[in-house]
Order: structure tokens, then C-alpha cells, then sequence
């Protein structure tokens, strides 16, 4: 049972472009929203985060929103570059619990030149 | 500082072998995390440990799986014996506190077993 769903595997844009990458969760204890990027051979790291209490986050080209009655969020990325090409992952936090959290699948995202 | 620290970064074994994957998290963090990476299931929580005692083996798929942090600077995810079906990209993270805010991954350890 997927709790944390991202169900667009790969997406395609153009360079300066705007990118969207969706997610959508069930769990209504979520409180706590995070987007990691992933290179292919490394790790992943964190890109930008939400908490449920508010409904936009921003951080340079990054901007993440939350429709918490939709239970859905949104990573755009404004303007696309290359350098953005990677794989997203959207991951969830539960208030009961301050270390796990539960990770979609990813999108593959391309942002071609 | 390093980051975190894995190896091997791919490692493949035949069915029935015992597998050891370590880690070493940054130093100073007092968090270590193990989570799998598969394409049925994404990325999945194995065990969680806090100040080199597990909190949290929830996740650990089956008895064949152990973990073990003997000191702040080194943990081992043990897999005996091994299955094809564990064949999966496995990370370690680490974190300066048991919040997810600052989970920092390594770069993790490929593993095949035929």
C-alpha cells in the first residue's frame, strides 16, 4: 500500500521551461513534507521541504505546494535547466514519529537544452 | 567532511551467500538510518538506529536481515543468506538528530544476487 504516491514516472521539458512534479499521499497523519533529488551513482538529497500548517514554500527557483484537502503537493521548478535532469523523490513525515519517512517512487525528470 | 560513507558500492553475490554492506555516517551524527531502494517498492525504511542503539527494526524485511552499530562510526546491514529477491539498491543516511530535517544519504551500495 502506497502511502506516498508520485504517478508520473518520467517527465520531459524544455530548458527555461516550467517543470511540475506532482505527488499525492493518503496518510492523513502526514505533517510534514519533503523533496529530495537524486543523481544517478549518489545519493539523495534534500531539496526543499513544507510543513503541513502552510501551503506554499519557496526557495530560490524551487516552490513546493501543498493542498492538504486534496492531499497533494507540488514541486515547480522555475526556470528549468539542464543541471535539474535527475530523479525527484516526494517523502512524507508522520507526527507520530520525528525520524521515518515514507518515500514515493520518484519521477524522472529531463530538462533537455 | 566525507559525507556518508558506503561499501562496497556494488557488490554481487550468488543465492545462499552471506552479504555485509557498512557504512560509516558523519561524524557527529548520532542518527543512522538504513533504507532499500526497489522499483516495486521505492525507497524503504530497514531499521533506524539513535545513538548506536536500534529504535526501529520495523522495517527489516525478514530474519535473514540484521544490523549492527558497534560505535558512533560504523554500522553493517547483514544479509544471510541471500536471496535474488534482495537485489536492490540499499542507503545509509545519517542525521545530526533523530528529525528527518537533516537526513544526509550516502551514495549506497548496489547489490545483485544470482
Amino acid at each position: 500500500d502506497q502511502q506516498v504516491k508520485q504517478n508520473s514516472p518520467s517527465l520531459s521539458v524544455q530548458e527555461g521551461r516550467i517543470s511540475i512534479l506532482n505527488c499525492d499521499y493518503t496518510n492523513s497523519m502526514f505533517d510534514y513534507f519533503l523533496w529530495y533529488k537524486k543523481y544517478p551513482a549518489e545519493g539523495p538529497t534534500f531539496l526543499i521541504s513544507i510543513s503541513s500548517i502552510k501551503d506554499k514554500n519557496e526557495d530560490g527557483r524551487f516552490t513546493v505546494f501543498l493542498n492538504k484537502s486534496a492531499k497533494h503537493l507540488s514541486l515547480h521548478i522555475v526556470p528549468s535547466q539542464p543541471g535539474d535532469s535527475a530523479v525527484y523523490f516526494c517523502a512524507a513525515k508522520s507526527g507520530g514519529s520525528n525520524y521515518k519517512l515514507t518515500f514515493g517512487k520518484g519521477t524522472l525528470l529531463t530538462v533537455n537544452p | 567532511d566525507a559525507g556518508v560513507i558506503q561499501s562496497p558500492r556494488h557488490e554481487v553475490t550468488e543465492m545462499g551467500q552471506e552479504v555485509t554492506l557498512r557504512c560509516k555516517p558523519i561524524s557527529g551524527h548520532n542518527s543512522l538510518f538504513w533504507y532499500r531502494q526497489t522499483m516495486m517498492r521505492g525507497l524503504e525504511l530497514l531499521i533506524y538506529f539513535n545513538n548506536n542503539v536500534p529504535i526501529d527494526d520495523s522495517g527489516m524485511p525478514e530474519d535473514r536481515f540484521s544490523a549492527k552499530m558497534p560505535n558512533a562510526s560504523f554500522s553493517t546491514l547483514k544479509i544471510q543468506p541471500s536471496e535474488p529477491r534482495d537485489s536492490a539498491v540499499y542507503f545509509c543516511a545519517s542525521s545530526l538528530t533523530d528529525r528527518v530535517y537533516g537526513y544526509t544519504f550516502g551514495s549506497g551500495t548496489r547489490l545483485t544476487v544470482v
